[in-house]
């Protein structure tokens, strides 16, 4: 059973371009997380989706980011005219309920580098 | 709000020896889940337990054990005989049982094995 998928795992954007991240939950998994590593810090929540929903997006910054999960397909984070602070681990987990008996398996991260 | 607390930021420890891995947190919630994760330098998050707030039974695995204190706000993680494959950041996290349950991690623990 093949775990959580995320690609590409590693990212290199020059400032003011575009990123996109994607992740494929693990088989039969319906709800996805993503999480945000910054440099020597812990994991901070980002937006939680499910299937064409977007469920909570409060660690989401306004501006610039945005994510979905589409029927069909892997959930895909985009962040808009990158600057050099979003230089990140992005990490992607996926859940098959919504509750929080139900563990968080994580895929192996994208790293971002903004140039 | 919920926080969680890992105070001690690197330990270094001979082959062998014992180590423990202190979280502290904080909740509103009164049931809630209590995680450990594993991040060794390849990156990725290794799942390592899950604990709710109704079980504060201790838990071994292996080498592993876990320490739940509900009247003290703590969950630690004791790591026996360390050996040089337990190098790698620990994260305690926690999350609430509702629905859109994120999960709120510590800093981390850096912990170096050495021979």
């Amino acid at each position: 059973n093949a775990g959580v998928m995320q690609n590409p795992r590693h990212l290199v954007r020059r400032r003011g371009q575009e990123a996109r991240l994607r992740c494929s939950p693990m088989k039969g998994h319906s709800h996805v997380y993503w999480y945000r590593q910054l440099p020597e810090e812990g994991l901070k929540f980002m937006v939680y989706l499910q299937k064409e929903n977007i469920i909570d997006e409060s660690g989401m910054p306004k501006e610039r980011f945005s994510a979905e999960f589409p029927k069909e397909g892997p959930s895909i984070l985009r962040i808009q005219q990158v600057v050099r602070g979003d230089s990140a681990a992005y990490f992607c987990a996926s859940s098959p309920m919504t509750s929080g008996r139900d563990t968080q398996y994580f895929g192996p991260g994208t790293r971002l580098t903004v140039l | 709000a919920q926080k969680v607390t890992q105070a001690q930021t690197e330990i270094s420890v001979v082959e062998k020896e014992d180590v423990t891995l202190d979280c502290v947190y904080e909740t509103r919630d009164t049931t809630y889940y209590l995680f450990w994760y594993k991040q060794p330098p390849s990156g990725e998050l290794v799942f390592l337990i899950r604990r709710n707030s109704f079980d504060e039974q201790n838990e071994i695995s292996g080498r592993y054990s876990w320490n739940f204190q509900k009247s003290t706000s703590s969950f630690n993680f004791t790591i026996t005989a360390s050996q040089v494959v337990d190098s790698a950041v620990y994260f305690c996290a926690l999350s609430y049982t509702g629905t859109a349950s994120k999960l709120t991690f510590g800093t981390g623990t850096r912990l170096q094995v050495t021979l």
